[in-house]
Formats: structure tokens, sequence, C-alpha cells
């Protein structure tokens, strides 16, 4: 299975500002996907990325709040701009592995972000 | 509509005593995988065992297996001779289709399991 990281594991912020979190896999991936877990919630795809083409957000999400790169093929970041105390959350980057229709997904471990 | 339905939001065990996590999902797509992921404390996401639509047999991975009824549309989670690490939240997930070349997981709203001695 894939082994994913993530920077930083947690971090405490001020309103108006921005944090961006970075996600290494230590294998070739096609998709990376971004997904928000706010307290007690479950987990929301937040946009999919993929190497070398724009991210396509999911409805409620949107560019210039959660910018996201994915320069090549293992690594990608995404970026909470503007930060408010609603976006308190553990954001967690996951990719695909496998063939055809039956690909399993991991999960990195998470960036715990509290806004105050 | 909801997706992926978990109706527990709680469940205790005894050590060492099997318990069954329920989930339930729609879809009209003929083609799908099912998920089942392990969020301890720590928050990472760990992944437990997976089904596709299409296998005829329920998937089983060490002391998880899942009892897959496709008629009913349900995928529950059985975890036999329980451990105290195995307490966490349970995440019931199912993948659709999306776009052409890509899918989603949908998750459910998860089930807090308490193991007790």
């Amino acid at each position: 299975s894939a082994v994913i990281s993530q920077k930083p594991s947690r971090d405490i912020c001020q309103r108006g500002t921005s944090l961006t979190i970075q996600c290494q896999v230590d294998s070739q991936v096609t998709m990376m996907f971004w997904y928000r877990q706010q307290p007690g919630q479950s987990l929301t795809l937040i946009a999919t990325a993929n190497q070398g083409s724009e991210a396509t957000y999911e409805s409620g999400f949107v560019i210039d709040k959660f910018p996201i790169s994915r320069p090549n093929l293992t690594f990608s970041t995404l970026t909470v701009s503007n930060m408010s105390p609603e976006d308190s959350s553990i954001y967690l980057c996951s990719v695909e592995q496998g063939q055809g229709p039956y690909n399993e997904q991991f999960f990195g471990p998470g960036t715990r972000l509290t806004v105050l | 509509a909801q997706k992926i339905t978990q109706t527990q939001p709680g469940m205790f065990v005894q050590e060492k005593e099997a318990v069954t996590l329920d989930c339930t999902y729609d879809t009209s797509d003929q083609s799908y995988g099912l998920f089942w992921y392990k969020q301890p404390s720590s928050g990472e996401m760990i992944f437990l065992i997976y089904q596709g639509s299409y296998d005829e047999q329920n998937a089983t991975e060490g002391r998880y297996s899942l009892n897959f009824q496709k008629a009913r549309k349900s995928a529950n989670l059985v975890i036999s001779a329980s451990q105290l690490g195995d307490s966490a939240m349970y995440f019931c997930a199912m993948r659709e289709a999306l776009r052409r070349d890509t899918d989603k997981l949908i998750f459910g709203t998860g089930t807090r399991l308490q193991v007790f001695p």
C-alpha cells in the first residue's frame, strides 16, 4: 500500500492567515484527493487533483479558498486561505492504488488545524 | 438522499467478543465498491477491508469480515475477538462513479466503537 505523509501534522493559526499543507506519497499516483473532516463529523471531499491539470472542486468548495497544487505524481499541496474558526478541521490527503474499478484508497495521517 | 447510512452512533463490546457494525447504502450503479476505515483518536484513516459489487464471496481480512448482502444493500463490518485497541471510530464508505476518469468515496457518519475489558 502507498505510504503517505503530511506536513504539518497539526497547527494553530490566527484568523485571516493562510496555511499550506503538504502531501507526499512514496509512489507515483495519478489521482490525489483532499478531504476535510470537521469536528465530530464525517469526511467530505474538497477536490480531486490530477498532475498537470487544474484541480476539480466539489460543491461548496472554491479555488480561491482552497488552492491546490499538483506539480508531480508524488506531491500535492492544499492551502487554506483567509482562515476563520469554521475552518478548524482535520485535512486529509488520499490516493488511489490499483487497476480497474476496484482501486483501494489510502489516506495520509491528516493535518489537524485549529483556527483561533 | 443519503448514500451511506450508519445507524449506530456508538457501540460497546466486551473484549474477545464479536461485534457487527451496520452500514446500508444507496446507489443505482451496477459497479461500485464498499470500504471500511478505522479512525483512532490520532485522526489517521486506516483502511480495513474492501468489497466489490461483483464479488460473490464476502471479503475477509484477518479479524475483519464484511457481511455483504447486495439485495438488501447492506455491507456490515464484523470484528471478531475484539481487542482494546479496536476502540475507534469506524466509517463505511462507497465508491461510485463521479466522472469517467475518476470516482470518489462517499462516507457514512461513522460508529464509535468502545471495547471494554
